[in-house]
């Protein structure tokens, strides 16, 4: 039983450019989280997709964005790359099921850094 | 924006002795934790989680409880091992939110 992947582990991008990261969840999951963590830091949630749409947001700005398909696989995109958003890009998956207070479950994450 | 915090930034532990991480919660909405052991180079890893109807929890080796009057939680890792060397997060997620609010993190060293 796959867990949570995410594509590419590394990337190395400069500052503007656009970068999208692929996350595919855990079999049985259809909702995908979206985190970023700085180093030495925990996880800052960006945003949730449920069927299809954004559910919830964290306080990031809209140069992140992303998407959710029919399988529930997910990406983030981020537009006009800063230095500050060298980070590790978590993503975390769990089964809404209508309702929250479920676990998340984490993939190992994407390594940007930016130039 | 409230965040979790943790007391102890890093914790060294023989091995074979029990280890204690606690955390301090900001929500005192928040009905739902978890804690996340992360190792080097990976994801955070989902260890065991409790509901706010409960104050403890117990799980192999290891053993949540939650004190809702002083909004803390605390994980116990009997017989700690090398294997145990990582970061330990907690993390509350409060009613109606998706999202789960981690702080910093606890590392913890084992040593021999």
């Amino acid at each position: 039983d796959a867990g949570v992947t995410q594509s590419p582990t590394h990337l190395i991008k400069t500052r503007g450019q656009q970068v999208t990261l692929r996350c595919s969840p855990k079999s049985g999951h259809d909702t995908v989280s979206w985190y970023q963590q700085a180093l030495g830091q925990g996880p800052q949630f960006i945003f949730q997709y449920y069927e299809e749409e954004e559910r919830q947001r964290g306080n990031f700005p809209d140069r992140f964005s992303g998407h959710q398909f029919p399988n529930y696989s997910s990406e983030l995109n981020v537009n006009a790359l800063l230095l500050g958003d060298s980070a590790l890009y978590l993503c975390a998956s769990s089964t809404l099921r209508g309702i929250d207070n479920q676990p998340q479950h984490f993939g190992d994450g994407t390594r940007l850094s930016i130039l | 924006g409230e965040s979790v915090g943790l007391h102890l930034p890093t914790l060294s532990v023989q091995e074979g002795d029990n280890s204690i991480i606690n955390c301090a919660y900001s929500n005192s909405a928040s009905d739902y934790f978890i804690w996340y052991k992360q190792e080097s180079g990976k994801g955070p890893q989902f260890i065991i989680d409790i509901r706010s109807n409960m104050d403890k929890r117990q799980g192999q080796r290891v053993t949540v409880l939650l004190n809702k009057t002083v909004k803390h939680l605390s994980l116990q890792i009997a017989a700690t091992q090398p294997g145990d060397s990582a970061v330990y997060f907690c993390a509350e997620n409060p009613p109606n939110w998706g999202k789960f609010q981690f702080g910093a993190g606890t590392q913890v060293v084992v040593t021999p």
